[in-house]
């Protein structure tokens, strides 16, 4: 799977929007783009994914850039309970060996 | 509700016992995987299940065997247990076996061994 690159942390005042950025300046025409993030002691969990266009759920957006190589999970209106790393993952349609490679991933602190 | 729920969250045992880790899920997902994670937060896939049926056997030791007794359930036995066993094991689950399907984990069993 191509490599993804994140900040390591980032902070957000409690409902106020957070753009989270990924980098995946590798990424190949088959790579889906997923989004998990995961609390201490806790299984990741899903929260969006995508291919070219932007998408929605009730949990987030996905702004994906014209040229694929990288992308922006949107929470909206942050909570204490969105506080967790979050980590961007290419998955490859061509892998059926379903690897995770999870980074670093970024540290989202939200502050009340 | 717990959607995938895994027994025991930790597991301390010594070398060379036999142990097994409990899978379920309630979300009526018909695939599901079992997932170690090493240090450098790799999840490796080790197996995965759909309808009961053994879809991915990823190049694990045969120490490690799977059974899935019904679609909502899979468990993990592990015999003769190493000191490079100790990791994290996940499991998920999944609607539909495609790599692209959003998966559901559960929270993990930390394994240690002594």
């Amino acid at each position: 799977d191509a490599k993804t690159t994140q900040p390591n942390s980032m902070e957000s005042n409690e409902e106020e929007p957070v753009h989270l950025p990924c980098n995946h300046s590798t990424i190949s025409g088959t790579d889906y783009i997923h989004w998990y993030r995961q609390l201490p002691s806790q299984g990741p969990e899903y929260v969006i994914h995508g291919l070219t266009s932007n998408v929605n759920n009730r949990m987030a957006s996905l702004a994906i850039a014209e040229d694929r190589k990288s992308s922006t999970l949107i929470l909206h209106r942050a909570t204490l309970r969105d506080a967790a790393v979050y980590y961007c993952i290419l998955r490859d349609s061509q892998n059926t060996g379903n690897q995770f490679y999870f980074g670093t991933g970024t540290s989202l602190t939200v502050i009340p | 509700d717990t959607a995938v729920s895994q027994t025991p969250k930790y597991l301390v045992t010594q070398m060379g016992n036999d142990k097994s880790i409990k899978c379920e899920q309630n979300l009526g997902h018909d695939t599901m995987y079992w997932y170690k994670q090493d240090s450098k937060k790799f999840l490796k896939i080790m197996f995965s299940y759909n309808n009961k049926e053994l879809i991915i056997n990823e190049t694990v030791p045969n120490r490690f065997s799977p059974k899935s007794p019904d679609k909502a359930h899979l468990n993990l036995h592990i015999n003769s247990l190493e000191l490079g066993d100790s990791a994290v094991y996940f499991c998920a689950s999944s609607q539909g076996r495609g790599w692209n399907q959003p998966q559901h984990f559960g929270d993990g069993t930390r394994l240690s061994i002594l």
